[in-house]
Parts: structure tokens; C-alpha cells; sequence
């Protein structure tokens, strides 16, 4: 089964609304990302937000972490049609001297209407 | 900067065939992660390398081999291709431990159509 489950699996906004999506996992995590990918090209990196960490910003995007929970989640604010993309989750754990290996969730596929 | 570099691009085989992808990491990243997504998926973790040894192994059929070379690109290998084969397969790399935050880089892709 998926360490990671988003939801919403889709949504649909207008420009200039915010956009928020939840994640789920499972087990205990060193480590969560989140990683936005347009259709068909590669995963690129947005923010990471550690265990020991309840929220981060970087930019328009501001991510929560609930541990006790086991969830987190993604805002995008005044979203631009550029945003238009989908957003996944991906929960890590560094291991010394063999980097990260992530476990990715399911995705939310998001548009944004001009 | 320089980036996670895949190839081909894009790659067309028939059933039972055989195909090899290429990934070349970032400079200095020394750590290799494969990963493959199918139509609709998210990424499946495949299999990683740091310093030229397996580090990690997920779901990678047996059909599938993957090694990382003294340059530190890595090849993936896979043989008796079926058409459930076909998806992007990712590369990403890290660095070195000291200093790592966490986040991989991903290249653009392989896609591997299985006819």
C-alpha cells in the first residue's frame, strides 16, 4: 500500500484563489516533500518540512505537518495559471551515507482556470 | 546549474525486447534513485545506488537490473519488456550525507512505450 494519499484527487480553481490538498501516511518519517510535476516531465522539489517542524513557507506555498495525525498539507495562495499541475507528496527517511529514499502518494491534480 | 540528465528521451520497443536507460547525475551527487511511473500513477520507487553499491531495493521486477558506474551514471536494464512495462522512468540524485537536506533531483524522464 501507498505511504502517502492525497486529497483531493483533483481540483479545479480559479486564478487567484488558493488551493489546498492533504496528505496522508502510514508509518514514521524522517522527513516530508512535497514535489509538483507538469503532465508528463519530471518531479521538481517545492518545500520539505522535517518531523520535528508544525509548519513551513516558502514563497506562495505554505505547508503544514500534523505527526500525531499523520498527515500534512499544501496551500498554494493566489494561484496563477502556471500552477496549473500535479502536486504529490513524498515522505522520507535519510539514511546515513544512503541518502533518501522517498515513498510518493497518489497526487492532486490541480487547474487553474484563467 | 547543471541537472539530472536522462536518456533517451524516448524509447519505443516491442514485447520481449530489451531496453537500457541512462541516467547521469548531478555533479557530485553520489546517491541514484530509480523510479517508475506508469500512466495516471504516482512514482514507484525502483531501486537506489550510493557510491556505486545498492543502497535500496523496492518494487523492481526481477526482469529489471540497475548498477551505477565509477562515473556515477547509472543504467537501468530491462529485458523481457511487457506491455505493463510501459511508464516514465525517472532518475534523481543526491548528494553526499554531510549537509543533505533531504530533497532529490529528479531528471525529465525516460518514456518507454511497449508495444
Amino acid at each position: 500500500s501507498q505511504q502517502g494519499e492525497e486529497d483531493p484527487q483533483a481540483l479545479s480553481i480559479q486564478e487567484g484563489e488558493n488551493a489546498t490538498m492533504n496528505c496522508s501516511y502510514k508509518t514514521s518519517i524522517n522527513n516530508l516533500q512535497w514535489y509538483r510535476q507538469n503532465s508528463g516531465r519530471g518531479l521538481v522539489h517545492l518545500i520539505l518540512i522535517r518531523s520535528n517542524e508544525r509548519e513551513k513557507h516558502s514563497g506562495r506555498l505554505r505547508v503544514t505537518l500534523d505527526t500525531s495525525k499523520k498527515s500534512s498539507s499544501l496551500l498554494i495562495t493566489a494561484s496563477r495559471a502556471a500552477d496549473t499541475a500535479s502536486y504529490f507528496c513524498a515522505t522520507g527517511e535519510i539514511i546515513k551515507a544512503a541518502g533518501n529514499k522517498l515513498t510518493f502518494g497518489g497526487g492532486t491534480r490541480v487547474l487553474v482556470k484563467p | 546549474a547543471a541537472g539530472v540528465i536522462q536518456s533517451p528521451r524516448h524509447l519505443i520497443k516491442e514485447k520481449r525486447e530489451t531496453a537500457t536507460l541512462k541516467c547521469y547525475p548531478i555533479p557530485r551527487h553520489d546517491t541514484v534513485y530509480w523510479y517508475q511511473q506508469g500512466p495516471g500513477q504516482d512514482p514507484q520507487f525502483l531501486i537506489s545506488f550510493y557510491e556505486k553499491m545498492q543502497s535500496d531495493k523496492g518494487s523492481i521486477p526481477d526482469r529489471f537490473s540497475a548498477q551505477q558506474f565509477s562515473d556515477y551514471h547509472s543504467e537501468l536494464n530491462m529485458s523481457s519488456l511487457e506491455l505493463g512495462d510501459s511508464a516514465l522512468y525517472f532518475c534523481a540524485s543526491s548528494p553526499g550525507y554531510s549537509g543533505y537536506t533531504g530533497e532529490l533531483f529528479f531528471g525529465e524522464g525516460s518514456r518507454l512505450t511497449v508495444l
